[in-house]
């Protein structure tokens, strides 16, 4: 059974660059044909969908946010990252990285999520 | 982007009864591979989404046969046939065809 754990800072100075990693245990990100996500959820509010990375490093990003984002792979440590820079308030949320099996249908495996505050 | 519309925002239901969630999209969401990629989500209470639903109808593994899911084009319903306690919180829907990917705003399930 995968899973996958989101580590990084949980604040964030606004104008600085988020980053984070999700560690994938359970399985090789490097095996299969993987789409390898990041969606955040503000406190109290729904799901949006950042973007993807398939296992051949090819991506996808929300256009509101591709000018600002980085999804990356690190095949010898199991781990894939976001970056976001110049973060500002409206970026505080909950990031969660998740594994879909095809790219349309959605993703089936979750990690827990990590709380990133944007404050000075 | 597609805009997905659900109805209601809040369900309260009796436990043992049926449920209903309509999700409306602002595109139809028939891909040019002749499949519907329209999906749903359940999150509990301080807990990650989990996926119930993918492509309009079919149920993930472990989810229970009471949830059953339909529609097509722009028309899409989650359906609940009898209530238990364990299926209260937020209810997504998500459209895979086109891009970027957007959910709806969520349904609120809880017990009455």
């Amino acid at each position: 059974q995968v899973q996958l754990q989101e580590s990084g800072p949980g604040v964030v100075k606004p104008s600085q660059t988020l980053s984070l990693t999700c560690t994938v245990s359970g399985g090789s990100i490097s095996s299969g044909y993987y789409y390898w996500s990041w969606i955040r959820q503000p406190a109290g509010e729904g799901l949006e969908w950042i973007g993807h990375i398939y296992s051949s490093g090819r991506t996808n990003y929300s256009p509101s946010l591709r000018s600002r984002v980085n999804i990356s792979l690190d095949m010898s440590k199991n781990q894939f990252s976001l970056k976001l820079d110049s973060v500002t308030a409206a970026d505080t949320a909950v990031y969660y990285c998740a594994r879909a099996v095809a790219d349309r249908e959605g993703e089936n495996y979750w990690g827990q999520g990590t709380l990133v505050t944007v404050s000075s | 982007d597609v805009v997905l519309t659900q109805s209601p925002l809040s369900l309260p239901v009796t436990l043992g009864q049926p449920a209903s969630i309509s999700c409306r999209s602002s595109q139809r969401l028939v891909y040019s591979d002749g499949n519907t990629y329209l999906n749903w989500f359940h999150q509990r209470p301080g807990q990650s989404p989990r996926r119930l639903i993918y492509s309009v109808s079919n149920r993930d593994s472990g989810v229970p046969d009471r949830f059953s899911g339909s529609g097509s084009d722009t028309d899409f319903s989650l359906s609940i046939s009898r209530v238990e306690a364990e299926d209260v919180g937020v209810y997504y829907c998500m459209q895979g065809t086109h891009w970027p990917r957007t959910f709806g705003q969520g349904t609120k399930l809880e017990i009455k």
